[in-house]
């Protein structure tokens, strides 16, 4: 059965401080990885996509990696904002007549502090 | 302004009582689909369509209802809701795999 799992389930930090979220899946065939955040009570909006043969992607302070041997994904946040805190969701879609079959994670709850 | 439109955004029902939960996207995609999210569980895919007239059930299917008629438009349907439908449900479009979600229909079902 396609799982994937994140962790930590939630993470509190302070301010300014750097973290990083891990996204373990068992999607296969698999085509693409993907992270979003969600702000509460709003709809998740897109951070990264990245495909097989892709590492490492960034956007802005957001730095995503994929290993595709180990299925294993982060989402690393460099210097961490208020604005930040939202739950991150991983989702991994497979290949092929399942392209759009997606595996959504239950996400990460992350809470910044000042 | 491309986005994903959900109404309602709030309702509250009695079991029984059929509702519909529009969703309409203006950015032409071809794909889209449901999505209920509840504590604990995260987001579950409900139904999704690849296209006009082609639907699919996706993990939690039971009790729903979808139709695609038109390219634009994807409703949601609860013929006879019970209270194990109280939930929040997204609406999302996608074309070349990101997906743009609405802003939510939270809806309690008494």
């Amino acid at each position: 059965k396609n799982q994937v799992e994140q962790s930590p389930q939630s993470l509190i930090i302070l301010e300014g401080k750097n973290c990083t979220l891990q996204c373990n899946y068992t999607v296969s065939p698999f085509s693409n990885l993907r992270w979003y955040k969600q702000d509460t009570g709003r709809g998740p909006v897109s951070l990264t996509i990245m495909t097989f043969s892709e590492n490492t992607k960034s956007n802005g302070r957001y730095t995503a990696t994929l290993d595709a041997d180990t299925k294993q994904s982060s989402l690393h946040i460099t210097a961490s904002q208020l604005s930040d805190s939202a739950s991150y969701i991983c989702v991994v879609s497979g290949s092929g007549g399942s392209n759009y079959k997606l595996t959504f994670g239950k996400g990460t709850l992350l809470t910044v502090n000042p | 302004e491309a986005q994903v439109t959900q109404n309602p955004r709030y309702l509250i029902t009695v079991t029984g009582k059929k509702l519909t939960v529009t969703c309409s996207q203006n950015m032409n995609h071809e794909y889209m689909s449901w999505y209920r999210q509840d504590p604990g569980l995260g987001l579950r895919q409900i139904y999704y369509s690849m296209n006009v007239e082609v639907t699919d059930k996706g993990d939690v299917p039971e009790g729903y209802k979808v139709s695609r008629k038109e390219k634009r438009n994807f409703p949601l349907i609860l013929e006879s809701p019970s209270p194990n439908q109280t939930s929040l449900y997204f609406c999302a479009s996608s074309r070349g795999g990101e997906l743009f979600f609405g802003e939510g229909s939270r809806l309690t079902v008494l």
